[in-house]
């Protein structure tokens, strides 16, 4: 079944380790997207690809890195894990054309201690 | 810039009665507008957008430019409507969804 998947969905880590948050999709769409959500505030782009070797950062400032190797694939690195990045953070995906619909996972809910 | 503003974190109604989610939207070019909804326990859906000028499960939203507004309406709020509700932007880059803060929709018997 075509759908948008993000592992682990819950993460508690100590300060200063790596860590990558997994965000793979079935939906043979293009653009793919990272949003980082605080509680209570809105949702903030903080990476987007259009397509296989393609990464932008959005428009919140993140420390955190991604990739995009594989069509399907779209991972989220933090190289050394602090408190401040203790959050929800959403992956989507969307066709390629203009205005289509984004299709989101579950989300990963971080907190680093 | 573009931006979202919902004003309202928390809205609570009595089933049945009418409702209406707030979205005002600042940008210089024409946007599009589009509503996603967050069931409890559920992924970020879309619920329904600009373009498309329908309607789902009851909800209407028209945007209406002079007012930079994009507000959300149902006549007749049911118990199932309980969710968090986010207006969301896309400028003429279009390469992005630009989110409100949302706002928490809880609809009471």
């Amino acid at each position: 079944e075509a759908d948008i998947y993000q592992t682990p969905r819950y993460l508690v880590i100590g300060t200063g380790k790596k860590i990558t948050l997994e965000c793979s999709q079935t939906m043979g769409h293009d653009k793919m997207y990272w949003y980082q959500q605080d509680p209570g505030m809105e949702l903030h782009l903080i990476h987007y690809s259009y397509g296989v070797n393609s990464t932008e950062k959005g428009d919140l400032s993140s420390e955190s890195t991604v990739s995009r190797i594989r069509t399907e694939h779209f991972p989220l690195t933090l190289e050394s894990a602090r408190p401040s990045h203790t959050s929800q953070y959403l992956c989507a995906s969307s066709e390629s054309r203009i205005l289509s619909e984004a299709f989101f996972g579950q989300g990963t809910r971080l907190t680093v201690v | 810039a573009q931006r979202v503003t919902q004003p309202e974190k928390l809205l609570s109604v009595f089933k049945g009665a009418p409702v209406e989610l707030k979205c005002n939207y600042s940008y210089s070019g024409s946007p599009e507008l589009f509503w996603y909804v967050q069931y409890s326990r559920q992924r970020l859906q879309l619920l329904l957008r600009h373009i498309s000028r329908e309607s789902i499960k009851g909800f209407t939203a028209d945007l209406n430019k002079g007012e930079t507004s994009f507000h959300l309406k149902k006549p007749f709020a049911q118990e199932e409507d309980s969710a968090m509700y986010y207006c969301a932007l896309i400028g003429n880059s279009g390469y992005a969804l630009n989110f409100g803060k949302g706002t928490s929709l809880l609809v009471t018997p």
